[in-house]
């Protein structure tokens, strides 16, 4: 049973189109995160939301929206896609209690910007 | 703010070599410290983790110790096989924000035959 789900893996569109990446996780986590690796491999936080909370990271444009249903999900809108934009995004998750807790990751969506 | 400092990649070893990678950090307060681990084409994957000073984390025959006076976790493992070429990456959780992870910048490492 996959713990977090991501769609699509791939995704290749055109520069000022909108698209979405969708997330679920079916672990009961509270919490979801939103991550983008770069073409050096380079890790960094987006968005962490809660049912209560979301945190955004202030480097993050305002083109890219996180969107959860519930607390299962987390969706990831992206407005006006910009090919800088390319890159690999990876959902995470996590019972966010406790920095001891381990994060549980997707298997990432590849977003190529033509 | 916190950060995380690994050694550059790619390394490459042959089957059976000893590997270490380094991993700094710098942090407020007392983090969780983290290794990751990402197969080509996949997510990333705990491979240990370490929750205070002087605890030793280990899985598939990696180790790595939190040292707080040196504000270090390498990444050791006595002797790699081909199935462990892969993307390692360092993170700590100081507990800000939503405990999201601050990461390092990975570690390539190619075990060859």
């Amino acid at each position: 049973d996959t713990a977090v789900s991501q769609t699509p893996k791939y995704l290749v569109t055109q520069m000022g189109n909108d698209k979405s990446i969708k997330c679920e996780q079916n672990l009961g986590h509270d919490t979801m995160y939103w991550y983008k690796q770069d073409s050096k491999k380079f890790l960094k936080i987006m968005f962490s939301y809660n049912n209560k909370e979301l945190i955004i990271n202030e480097t993050v444009p305002n083109r890219f929206s996180p969107k959860s249903p519930d607390k299962a999900h987390l969706n990831l809108h992206i407005n006006s896609l910009e090919l800088g934009d390319s890159a690999v995004y990876f959902c995470a998750s996590s019972q966010a209690t406790s920095p001891y807790n381990e994060q549980f990751f997707g298997p990432g969506t590849r977003l190529t910007v033509l | 703010g916190d950060s995380v400092t690994q050694m550059e990649g790619p390394v490459t070893l042959s089957e059976e070599a000893f590997l270490t990678i380094n991993c700094t950090y710098t942090a407020t307060g007392y983090p969780s410290l983290f290794w990751y681990v990402q197969y080509p084409g996949e997510g990333l994957q705990l491979l240990l983790k370490a929750t205070k000073a002087d605890d030793k984390g280990s899985n598939k025959g990696f180790e790595a110790t939190y040292r707080k006076e040196t504000t270090s976790f390498h990444l050791e493992k006595g002797s790699v096989q081909v199935s462990d070429s892969a993307v390692y990456f360092c993170a700590l959780n100081s507990g800000a924000g939503s405990y999201q992870l601050t990461f390092g910048k990975g570690t390539k490492l190619s075990v060859i035959p």
